[in-house]
């Protein structure tokens, strides 16, 4: 399968602060990114999603960035709240749109 | 509007018996896919179905392992003989299926565990 890597296993981050999270992708092929929150006993959350022809995309309080030059994306998540401590997961597909490929998750915790 | 469920929620059972985890789609949604999820781990894509048609298997072990997407009820991935490494969580997504480039929506999953 193809590999999709987080840089960051654990991130801590205080309350109000901005977060960021990365992710290394592997196949420069990928065409698609989906940013995933799963929190405890839940199955994945969509986030926000990216096209290769992008670069940035913003949501609300999100902004997913994708530098395909080195293969990289990035969430970050701007006044990080304690509801936004969770397993954060990047997955990416190439060509098609019926298999996704993830990485092993980022978790995210928010100090008070 | 009811979003992807998946029942059981918890499975336990005993080596060599078999599992069956249910699956329904969301509404208006005829794409399903299954994954597998070890504690700490990404998950793993096992399986893409259609309506009565298996178009991706590639994840699924050769053996033991099957799913189904009938005209009319839930999709089902049935472990037969299980062993204790088949415990884990088993996620159950589906999208519109077009366009194709929209996300998947994912249930809150089947854990199994083999005693």
């Amino acid at each position: 399968g193809e590999s999709v890597g987080l840089h960051l296993p654990t991130l801590s981050v205080q309350e109000g602060d901005n977060s960021i999270i990365n992710c290394a992708y592997s196949n420069s092929a990928s065409d698609y990114f989906i940013w995933y929150k799963q929190e405890s006993g839940k199955g994945p959350q969509f986030i926000i999603d990216i096209r290769s022809n992008m670069d940035k995309r913003q949501g609300q309080r999100v902004t997913v960035l994708l530098n395909k030059t080195v293969k990289h994306l990035s969430l970050q998540i701007a006044a990080t709240q304690p509801g936004d401590s969770a397993v954060y997961f990047c997955a990416e597909n190439v060509g098609n749109f019926n298999k996704f490929y993830f990485g092993s998750g980022t978790k995210l915790n928010v100090k008070p | 509007n009811a979003g992807v469920m998946q029942n059981p929620r918890h499975l336990v059972r005993r080596r060599g018996q078999e599992a069956r985890l249910r699956c329904s789609p969301m509404k208006g949604h005829s794409h399903v896919y299954w994954y597998r999820q070890l504690p700490e781990e990404g998950l793993k894509f096992m399986v893409y179905l259609q309506k009565e048609n298996i178009i991706d298997e590639s994840g699924m072990p050769k053996e033991r392992f099957s799913a189904e997407f009938p005209k009319e009820g839930p999709s089902i991935l049935r472990i037969q003989q299980v062993v204790r490494g088949d415990s884990a969580a088993y996620f159950c997504a589906s999208s519109p299926g077009q366009p194709q480039d929209q996300p998947q929506h994912f249930g809150d999953g089947t854990r199994l565990s083999i005693l």
